[in-house]
């Protein structure tokens, strides 16, 4: 069955320190890869989207990897500060759908300390 | 701002007794979608409209329904809320072809006693 794997439930470093998430996926050929930040309580929040072609893609402090080999990508935010803490969700969409129908991963919480 | 919003933040209902939360959206997406999320978990896809096309996951109970009256709003109807029911439910919308995201709303946080 299909299955979306992030690292750790909980990844804790200092502030300004690169963190760096996973995501690893089986059984499914994903069109697209999407990560997303989600605060306690609220909906997730779009922040980067990388197509199967591409390998790498950046914005502002964030970098996003995608190695469809390895059935894995790589979430980098570089120079952390407290405010990047939240949980980070990486999600899958397959190409075939009449609707862009993705599929999440459980995330990872992600604490900066001052 | 163009935005997907969902009424109420916080409900509590009874046992069994029917609930209905609603979701709009200002953004003209063809497509929304209801998805469930418990804590710690990842949000789990119930059902999704692409325009008045009706789609149900395979393993969505039949305990929940949907209605998209028209491109605006969209509800999600619980007929006999269970304890397993009480969850994070999220509304979210996207636009197929485009290189966005879903743009999912804050959440109506359901609690059956």
């Amino acid at each position: 069955s299909q299955k979306i794997e992030q690292n750790s439930e909980a990844l804790n470093i200092q502030e300004g320190k690169t963190a760096t998430l996973t995501c690893n996926y089986t059984n499914y050929s994903p069109a697209y890869l999407q990560w997303y930040r989600q605060d306690p309580g609220r909906g997730p929040v779009f922040l980067l989207l990388i197509r199967e072609n591409e390998k790498e893609k950046r914005k502002e402090r964030l970098k996003v990897t995608f190695d469809t080999t390895l059935k894995q990508s790589l979430f980098h935010i570089t120079a952390s500060q407290p405010a990047d803490s939240a949980t980070y969700l990486c999600a899958l969409l397959g190409g075939s759908s009449s609707a862009s129908k993705i599929i999440f991963g459980s995330g990872t919480r992600l604490s900066i300390r001052p | 701002d163009a935005m997907v919003i969902q009424n109420p933040r916080y409900q509590v209902t009874q046992f069994g007794k029917p609930v209905t939360l609603s979701c709009s959206q200002t953004l003209n997406h063809n497509v929304m979608y209801w998805y469930q999320q418990k804590s710690s978990q990842a949000p789990k896809l119930l059902f999704h409209y692409y325009d008045k096309d009706f789609n149900n996951e395979a393993d969505t109970p039949d305990n929940f329904q949907s209605r998209r009256p028209n491109t605006s709003f969209c509800f999600l109807d619980i007929r006999s809320p269970g304890l397993g029911d009480a969850a994070m439910y999220l509304c979210a919308t996207s636009s197929p072809g485009t290189s966005y995201g879903y743009t999912f709303g804050s959440g109506t946080r359901l609690t059956v006693v």
